[in-house]
């Protein structure tokens, strides 16, 4: 069973806007959260990630929300740069450190 | 710094045949996964290894599937026999713990099985 989930496979942005992906998992056990980037032919490259602990953390343009409650994260990326058009992953983990990946969603970042 | 090293990037052979896949993690990681990314299942975890020794192998698809890791620089995943359906792409990565420290992965190896 999926137990994280990107429910877009695909995002359309214009350069300078901000870039809003979703993520929702289902096992109360996740304590660690992250972010992933993936451009083709590469393997992917961490991002972001966030503690159960907190709601929020911010690292230059990029912004991860965690509501707990709702299990849902999210990743704001502002302003978008056509560098970051690539396919990004959500993942999550327990103490046990075993990452669950979602399915992705492709950002595409139009000029 | 090196990051994680696989290869072969790409590896095309024939049903039957034995594939090895090879993993050099970065120095001074203590974590060694295993993935496979496809279309239909997307990136899974295979096997993982602490310090050398396997410790969790439930995602590895079938007999056909072993992993070893001789020593702290490499590992290897290989498949014997294999068949069309294990075309995918093969990541490696390594962390310096479990829990809240990011994998970091390599490039993948591309199989492909005719």
């Amino acid at each position: 069973d999926q137990q994280v989930k990107q429910n877009s496979p695909s995002l359309s942005v214009q350069e300078g806007r901000i870039s809003i992906l979703n993520c929702d998992y289902t096992n109360s056990m996740f304590d660690y959260f992250l972010w992933y980037k993936k451009y083709p032919a590469e393997g992917p490259t961490f991002l972001i990630s966030i503690s159960s602990i907190k709601d929020k953390n911010e690292d230059g343009r990029f912004t991860v929300f965690l509501n707990k409650s709702a299990k849902h994260l999210s990743l704001h990326i502002v302003p978008s740069q056509p560098g970051d058009s690539a396919v990004y992953f959500c993942a999550a983990t327990d103490s046990w450190g075993k990452l669950q990946f979602g399915a992705g969603t492709q950002v595409v970042v139009t000029p | 710094d090196a990051g994680v090293i696989q290869s072969p990037r790409h590896e095309v052979t024939e049903m039957g045949q034995e594939v090895t896949l090879r993993c050099k993690p970065i120095s001074g990681h203590d974590y060694l996964f295993w993935y496979r990314q496809t279309m239909m299942r997307g990136l899974e975890l295979l096997i993982y290894f602490n310090n050398n020794v396997p410790i969790d192998d439930s995602g590895m698809p079938e007999d056909r599937f072993s992993a070893k890791m001789p020593n702290a620089s490499f590992s290897t995943l290989k498949i014997q026999p294999s068949e069309p359906r294990d075309s995918a792409v093969y990541f490696c990565a390594s962390s310096p713990n479990r829990g809240n420290q990011p994998q970091h992965f390599g490039d993948g190896t591309r199989l492909s099985i005719l």
